[in-house]
């Protein structure tokens, strides 16, 4: 099946910082979404980006699906965005797709103020 | 905005007893999911469901897993005789019916519940 990485795995960073988390995926994909795990456990919805660009306040991301990667940018970090990001896609080889998303493992940021 | 709900936020069990965790997907939803996380790792896929049937499975869903769209709302994945191994985070998630770009759906995560099986 398809395969998914991230990077860094951890990253700490001061309040105010800037940050770069990347996604590599091994297949060509229908769909890719970046997730948010805050302390409670909860996937808070950040984009759903199979391909271009999209900036949401101090947030954007950046996928080339053509080149298998997906980027997303976190500027003037804050406290409160601590917690672990993962991307997920739906692989679109193999035929018919049914919406499974594959994770990848996270990437693990701590903000400190 | 609509969301995902889910019931129990916390279910504690004994190894070997039936569970049955509970899903409301967003109204219009027609896709529907479920997915678990097993503590300090990434989520995986279960299974996908549409139109009262199952679309797709992964090898973790076995013959104890079964899901159920029992009524127009609810939608609930029961595990038969629980395993310590089963202890987890399990997340329903549900899409629209309507593609976005490229004629792919977005997927809206419940809260999660968590798992535990002593």
């Amino acid at each position: 099946g398809i395969q998914v990485e991230q990077s860094p795995p951890d990253l700490i960073l001061q309040e105010g910082a800037n940050s770069t988390l990347r996604c590599n995926f091994s297949d060509s994909v229908n769909n890719l979404q970046w997730f948010h795990q805050n302390p409670w456990g909860q996937l808070i919805n950040l984009f759903y980006i199979p391909s271009g660009t999209k900036q949401n306040g101090r947030l954007s991301a950046t996928t080339v699906a053509t080149e298998r990667y997906s980027l997303l940018y976190i500027s003037s970090s804050q406290t409160t965005d601590s917690g672990v990001y993962f991307c997920a896609v739906e692989s679109n080889a193999g035929g018919t797709s049914y919406g499974k998303l594959t994770f990848g493992q996270g990437t693990i940021l701590t903000v400190h103020p | 905005e609509p969301e995902v709900t889910q019931t129990p936020s916390h279910q504690v069990t004994q190894m070997g007893q039936e569970v049955i965790l509970r899903c409301v997907p967003i109204s219009n939803h027609l896709y529907f999911y479920w997915y678990r996380q097993i503590l300090g790792q990434k989520v995986e896929f279960l299974v996908s469901f549409y139109n009262n049937e199952i679309s797709e499975k992964s090898e973790i869903f076995d013959d104890q897993f079964s899901v159920e769209r029992p009524d127009g709302s609810n939608f609930t994945l029961k595990i038969r005789s629980t395993k310590l191994e089963d202890s987890a985070m399990y997340f329903c998630a549900s899409s629209d019916p309507h593609p976005g770009d490229n004629g792919i759906y977005e997927q809206y995560f419940g809260p999660g519940t968590r798992l535990t099986v002593t």
